[in-house]
């Protein structure tokens, strides 16, 4: 069956610093969508991507993210420089379509700043 | 703004039949999904309401009520493995906005 996957599991970076999270959507799914939830709390969308371009963000993704498809197959949510409260589980996924369609969640990459 | 309430926790018996309960406003609304996340896992879909009415997958049922703004998901014969956090979440356009999740709890 197939899944989205995201790299790496766990991401340990000091404050200022810029990472480089990683997911692989399922091949035949054209909208990508990465989220955040931090412990114990709700899971809040960050941005949507369609056709190579962001189709719609939130108020949490300001100038310090951004959003890549540099290839046919990964989707890459860059953090430009990391503060303390952009700890959380960031999660992955894909749909088929957009709107009223299931969307598939990768495993998630755990980002903790220190 | 958008925002969806549900209860924070439910507890219920192995067996029984447990309802969550969600209520929502939201703009630009399309429809009702819930997803269910066992600790340290990701989302997965359960189900999808754009119509009013109820919508049955085995053992999970999902109802809307567009004129009330409000829908429930309905687990039957629970089973130890349902233990899990449960989120109701608007669609709309491009996104998914997210209820707190409600924690379930269930007993032997």
């Amino acid at each position: 069956e197939p899944e989205v996957t995201q790299t790496p599991s766990h991401q340990v970076t000091q404050m200022g610093q810029e990472v480089i999270l990683r997911c692989v959507p399922i091949s035949n799914h054209l909208y990508f969508y990465w989220y955040r939830q931090i412990l114990g709390q709700k899971v809040e969308f960050l941005v949507s991507f369609y056709n190579n371009e962001i189709s719609e963000k939130s108020e949490i993704f300001d100038d310090q993210f951004s959003v890549e498809r540099p290839d046919g197959s990964n989707f890459t949510l860059k953090i430009r420089s990391t503060k303390l409260e952009d700890s959380a589980m960031y999660f992955c996924a894909s749909s088929e379509a957009s709107g009223d369609n299931e969307q598939f969640f990768g495993p998630g990459t755990r980002l903790t700043v220190l | 703004g958008q925002s969806l309430e549900q209860p924070s926790e439910v507890t219920a018996v192995e067996g029984a039949i447990v309802q969550i309960n969600c209520t929502y406003q939201t703009s630009g609304f399309y429809g009702l999904s819930w997803y269910q996340q066992h600790d340290g896992g990701a989302p997965t879909f359960l189900s999808y309401n754009a119509l009013d009415g109820l919508e049955e997958t085995g053992r999970f049922s999902s109802f809307l009520s567009r004129s009330d703004s409000y829908g429930y998901l309905l687990l039957q014969e629970l089973q130890m493995k349902d233990s899990a956090s449960y989120f109701c979440a608007s669609t709309r356009d491009y996104q998914l906005i997210w209820g707190a999740g409600t924690k379930l709890i269930i007993k032997p």
